[in-house]
């Protein structure tokens, strides 16, 4: 079992539909987590940190429910220009060490 | 100009060949990572680095070294490559001060090729 699981998509819907996406973490011990995005053949950029009180960065909100192990991300009023891929990251630090894993991604493609 | 920077940032050789992929930031983080990218599998870690003198293997090392120059210098070798080292990969930093936050800052990616 992948330490973070995604699913993979793609995700296709139309501007201006809500869009919800989950993550799951085996690790019980993780520390911090993340929703990055990827668009095409760029580099992972951070989209937003996901905290446990839940947080909201205009059409985007992260959710992170520590029991059952997952966290969300919902954008609403989706635009063609969320058209990404969006990576759930999950991370354990040490004194001595750092993991930081990725989910493979979840694609998602908005039609006009 | 980037603030990680990666070069080559495309590459194709042939099997059996020495390969560097070098990256350097201006950051100033303490931090660093080399990251590979396979379709399906997303980001796989191959090494990271806390400082100068500090060199950690990921989940995927085998076939790769590494070699941190400098704090801002952190370079990865194939020294000898196979084609299934065909991958985009990812040099990233992260500061010493957010190491509780895990926010990472991404090089522009360097795309490999291995016949």
């Amino acid at each position: 079992r992948k330490e973070v699981e995604q699913d993979p998509g793609p995700f296709n819907v139309p501007e201006g539909a809500t869009v919800a996406f989950n993550c799951t973490y085996s690790n019980s011990a993780s520390q911090s987590f993340f929703w990055y995005r990827q668009d095409c053949r760029k580099e992972p950029k951070l989209l937003m940190s996901v905290y446990s009180s839940g947080n909201e960065d205009g059409r985007f909100t992260a959710q992170l429910n520590r029991a059952s192990q997952y966290i969300s991300l919902l954008i609403r009023d989706s635009k063609l220009s969320d058209s990404a891929t969006y990576l759930c990251v999950v991370t354990a630090f040490s004194s001595s060490a750092s993991k930081i894993i990725f989910g493979s991604g979840t694609r998602l493609s908005i039609r006009p | 100009d980037a603030d990680v920077t990666q070069t080559p940032r495309n590459r194709i050789t042939k099997t059996g060949k020495r390969i560097m992929l070098e990256c350097s930031q201006t950051k100033g983080h303490d931090r660093m990572y080399w990251y590979r990218q396979d379709p399906g599998l997303g980001l796989r870690l191959i090494y990271y680095s806390f400082d100068v003198k500090d060199i950690n293997k990921g989940e995927i090392s085998d076939g790769y070294s590494v070699s941190r120059q400098a704090q801002a210098k952190f370079s990865l070798s194939l020294e000898s490559a196979i084609p299934n080292q065909t991958a985009l990969y990812f040099c990233a930093t992260s500061d010493r001060g957010r190491q509780n936050t895990g926010e990472l800052f991404f090089g522009e990616g360097s795309r490999l090729t291995v016949l």
